[in-house]
């Protein structure tokens, strides 16, 4: 079974800083890899997913994932955070080819200070 | 679009009691799913269906029932409620064809928060 680790629980930083939240994978086949957001009191949302192709992928609002095959990571990243980046941060993870269980990391809280 | 929707948002409980959070989706998703989401420990699967009449377990199923008697709807029942379900609960569909073709987000409700006193 898979299973992903995101080491960083609570990370706060002044707004312009640089982000990167760290995720690791456990798993012996391919992944499909995605990051969810989830502002307060709101629902998540998909920031980004790899399936195949550039490692490198971008998202919304400025988010962007680079998937580190030999280091079963996929770590978040984010040239200058806002106030309204503010949110809990999840790494998810599920088998390619027809895995039906997306298995999710414990979160990282992200405070974005003025 | 509905989308994904969760009804109540807010439920409290108190021991011994049941319930029923509902869930439904009108994109017309074969997958659907309930995790709950605890303070350090993210998101863990409760039960998932992929489509009408077909259950099964996720990874923390103890004290919650489903049934799957439509597309649209995935009720999860709670038997008997213990303090240690007080949690936020989130539905969740995929679409089924997406998923065999490796190839799908998961789209989710608003969440019911429960607590049991």
């Amino acid at each position: 079974a898979q299973s992903v680790s995101q080491h960083n629980h609570h990370v706060i930083l002044s707004e312009a800083a640089s982000l990167e939240l760290g995720c690791n994978y456990s798993y012996g086949g391919t992944v499909n890899l995605f990051w969810y957001v989830q502002y307060p009191g709101q629902h998540l949302q998909l920031l980004l997913k790899y399936f195949s192709g550039d490692p490198l992928v971008k998202g919304i609002k400025g988010f962007e994932a680079e998937f580190i095959k030999s280091k079963f990571s996929f770590n978040l990243r984010k040239p200058s955070v806002q106030w309204s980046d503010t949110a809990e941060y999840f790494c998810a993870v599920t088998p390619t080819g027809g895995g039906n269980k997306l298995t999710f990391g414990t979160g990282t809280q992200l405070k974005v200070e003025l | 679009n509905a989308g994904v929707t969760q009804t109540p948002k807010f439920q409290v409980l108190k021991t011994g009691q049941s319930m029923t959070l509902q869930c439904a989706q009108d994109m017309n998703h074969e997958y659907m799913s309930w995790y709950r989401q605890d303070p350090g420990m993210g998101l863990r699967l409760i039960h998932y269906s992929v489509g009408a009449g077909i259950t099964d377990q996720g990874e923390v199923p103890n004290g919650y029932n489903v049934s799957r008697s439509t597309t649209e709807d995935f009720p999860l029942r709670l038997l008997s409620a213990a303090p240690s379900q007080t949690s936020v609960y989130f539905c969740a569909s995929r679409p089924l064809a997406q998923i065999l073709a490796g190839d799908t987000e998961a789209f989710f409700g608003q969440g019911t928060r429960l607590t049991v006193v």
